[in-house]
């Protein structure tokens, strides 16, 4: 049973530029969330998917975008990259009716220089 | 912005001593959640109590609640070096609904020497 996968694991991009990370859920799973977590930082929420719509947004600008597939799997894009955009981006998947827990993917690592 | 804050930001620990992390958050919860991270990795869930709990085990885990005070404190007895991680906690507000948005502390840094 695979568990919550991101690709890539490592990402450097330019500022100004923009960015698309990858997620698929564990398998079962039809809720899709994103954190952004900085350096030292806890996890910081940036959006929720569920049946293909964004149910719910932290304080994000809306540069940060996302999309989720009838498979479940999503992206989120970055666009007009900033330095500050730095960051440690995390995947959780759960199921809309089932436990609380969440389930974390291993991250994907984005450089902005 | 970060919903809570762990107390202490680190802690240093000789391997089988007990550690205690410490939570405190602002807003009425749902539940609080306590993940674990090895170097800037993924989470890991390790215990969730509810806001009707005051206190859970597991292994040897103890989760304590106090919404009164709007704090937490997550036991780790008989620590282990594998134990070394950073560990956070996390609630989910009320108004979260069902959309079961997680707001997480800053994080204390664990680091249990063998």
């Amino acid at each position: 049973d695979a568990g919550v996968t991101q690709s890539p694991t490592h990402l450097i991009k330019t500022r100004g530029q923009q960015v698309t990370l990858r997620c698929s859920p564990k398998s079962g799973h039809d809720t899709v969330s994103w954190y952004q977590q900085a350096l030292g930082q806890g996890p910081q929420f940036i959006f929720q998917y569920y049946e293909e719509e964004e149910r719910q947004r932290g304080n994000f600008p809306d540069r940060f975008s996302g999309h989720q597939f009838p498979n479940y799997s999503s992206e989120l894009n970055v666009n007009a990259l900033l330095l500050g955009d730095s960051a440690l981006y995390l995947c959780a998947s759960s199921l809309r009716a089932g436990r609380v827990e969440q389930y974390f993917g291993p991250g994907t690592r984005l450089t902005v220089t | 912005s970060q919903q809570g804050e762990e107390d202490p930001q680190a802690l240093s620990i000789q391997e089988g001593e007990n550690a205690t992390m410490n939570c405190s958050y602002k807003t009425s919860i749902n539940n609080l959640q306590w993940y674990r991270q090895n170097s800037g990795r993924g989470l890991v869930h390790l215990i969730l109590i509810r806001s009707n709990e005051r206190e859970k085990h597991s292994g040897r885990l103890r989760v304590t609640l106090d919404t009164s005070k709007k704090s937490s404190s997550l036991l780790i007895t008989a620590s282990r070096a594998a134990d070394t991680a950073s560990y956070f906690c996390a609630t989910e507000p009320l108004s979260s609904g069902s959309a079961r948005q997680l707001t997480f502390g800053s994080g204390t840094q664990l680091t249990v020497l063998p």
